[in-house]
């Protein structure tokens, strides 16, 4: 069955240093692929997704590219900043909206 | 727009006990799940339902039960509470199209001792 596979965490970094969040995936057919995020003490909400293959998506500073070819959707910062630190999700859809989520990464920013 | 709404946040069960955690959407969404978040283990899917009337199992459906009575509401019932269903419980809901967004709730969190 399809699945998804991320960088374990947690990771740590230091203000305004380069982020990399990897995700693979496994799928048949050609799913949309998404990054969520999840802030302390509160639900997820959707920071980007691509419909299909090199598609960039980009919110708030991140981008991810669908790589068919490596079937990847890396997650990627320029410059993180502490109000970044938060539960990052890699996750595909299924048909009809069914979503399949990595195991989640931890990212904490320090000052 | 409050968007999806679960209640309780915190709940403490005994083992045995039996409880309803509550999902409401007001965004007319066709699609709506329910999840449970283990450390290390990201979310996994419980139940879902594509419309009003319809459900079925997602990828650990035992010891859930749901219905899907209207658009707007969709119950996860405990049938009877077990400590390895201690979690954190997201609600989503979306169109139900694979390439649109999902919006979930706060969650609750669910102690079973």
């Amino acid at each position: 069955g399809n699945s998804v596979t991320q960088m374990e965490g947690p990771v740590t970094l230091s203000e305004e240093a380069f982020l990399t969040i990897n995700c693979t995936y496994t799928a048949t057919g050609y799913p949309s692929l998404f990054w969520y995020v999840q802030y302390p003490g509160e639900g997820l909400q959707l920071l980007l997704k691509a419909t299909k293959a090199d598609d960039k998506g980009s919110n708030k500073g991140f981008e991810a590219t669908y790589r068919k070819e490596t079937t990847s959707f890396h997650l990627e910062k320029g410059s993180v900043q502490v109000s970044d630190s938060a539960v990052y999700f890699c996750a595909l859809s299924e048909n009809g909206g069914k979503l399949i989520f990595g195991q989640g990464t931890e990212l904490s920013v320090k000052p | 727009n409050a968007g999806v709404t679960q209640t309780p946040k915190f709940q403490v069960l005994k083992t045995g006990q039996s409880m309803t955690l509550q999902c409401a959407q007001d965004m007319n969404h066709e699609y709506m799940s329910w999840y449970r978040q283990d450390p290390g283990m990201g979310l996994r899917l419980i139940h879902y339902s594509v419309g009003a009337g319809i459900t079925d199992q997602g990828e650990v459906p035992n010891g859930y039960n749901v219905s899907r009575s209207t658009t707007e509401d969709f119950p996860l019932r405990l049938l009877s509470a077990a400590p390895s269903q201690t979690s954190v419980y997201f609600c989503a809901s979306s169109v139900g199209r694979g390439d649109t967004e999902a919006f979930f709730g706060q969650g609750t969190r669910l102690t079973v001792v």
